[in-house]
């Protein structure tokens, strides 16, 4: 148990077709982060949240890209239309800032296919 | 702009010693170290604050040193299980527009430990 929560853990999806990948840290916190990352890379940063407040996304976040966490807690992303380049692990992670433990938290990861 | 870790790889015997590199071009707030292992999320395994100060996690040890921007993470008597690949996650540079550092995560560096 990561703390952190994401489904589905892998997903074969179709070039063109929508996908959306859910992320549930177990308890509450105010800060959610979504990360990609492709084989042999480190994570990349997508889009964080502050509450419900999506505070900054990154440029790797095409217009295909759209996140939410509407009541401050799950999240969402989706991606609309997808193609070859977005197959990639998907990471939700929650930021932790406790004096013991100062780090991110990561998910098991959504492992996107698609063909 | 990220972070460059050096070796990209290492091959162990069960109790070697290894020391894995961590190099930015910014100047560094913090850096985390963090252990994936194939088909996993990334683990936390400590932060380093700046001040150059040094920490201990078993028999994993890493240091800071915020004037040449680098860290370097120490394995000692390494074990099978320190088998993955290493990343170092910095926060440091310029601020992004919620105010956060930006945080950037290294090339990664591959530890395999034989028995």
């Amino acid at each position: 148990d990561t703390g952190v929560s994401q489904n589905p853990r892998h997903k074969i999806t179709k070039r063109g077709q929508n996908v959306t990948f859910r992320c549930d840290p177990i308890s509450e916190h105010n800060r959610l982060y979504w990360y990609r990352q492709t084989l042999g890379q480190g994570p990349e940063f997508l889009t964080y949240f502050q509450n419900e407040a999506q505070l900054e996304k990154s440029r790797l976040l095409s217009d295909r890209f759209s996140a939410e966490r509407p009541k401050g807690s799950f999240s969402t992303l989706e991606i609309q239309r997808t193609e070859q380049g977005d197959s990639a692990m998907y990471l939700c992670a929650r930021l932790n800032r406790d004096r013991r433990f100062y780090g991110y938290t990561f998910g098991s990861g959504t492992r996107l296919t698609v063909v | 702009q990220q972070p460059v870790q050096s070796p990209q790889a290492v091959i162990l015997r069960e109790g070697e010693d290894a020391v894995i590199n961590c190099s930015s071009s910014k100047a560094l707030y913090s850096v985390h170290w963090y252990r994936q292992k194939h088909g996993e999320a990334p683990v936390f395994l400590m932060i380093l604050l700046k001040g150059g100060e040094q920490k201990g996690h078993e028999k994993i040890s890493a240091s800071f040193n915020e004037k040449k921007q680098q860290s370097s993470l120490y394995l000692t008597a390494s074990q099978l299980s320190y088998s993955g690949t290493y990343f170092c996650g910095t926060e440091g540079g310029s601020r992004s527009t919620s105010g956060t550092y930006k945080y950037i995560f290294g090339t990664g560096t591959r530890l395999k430990v034989l028995a």
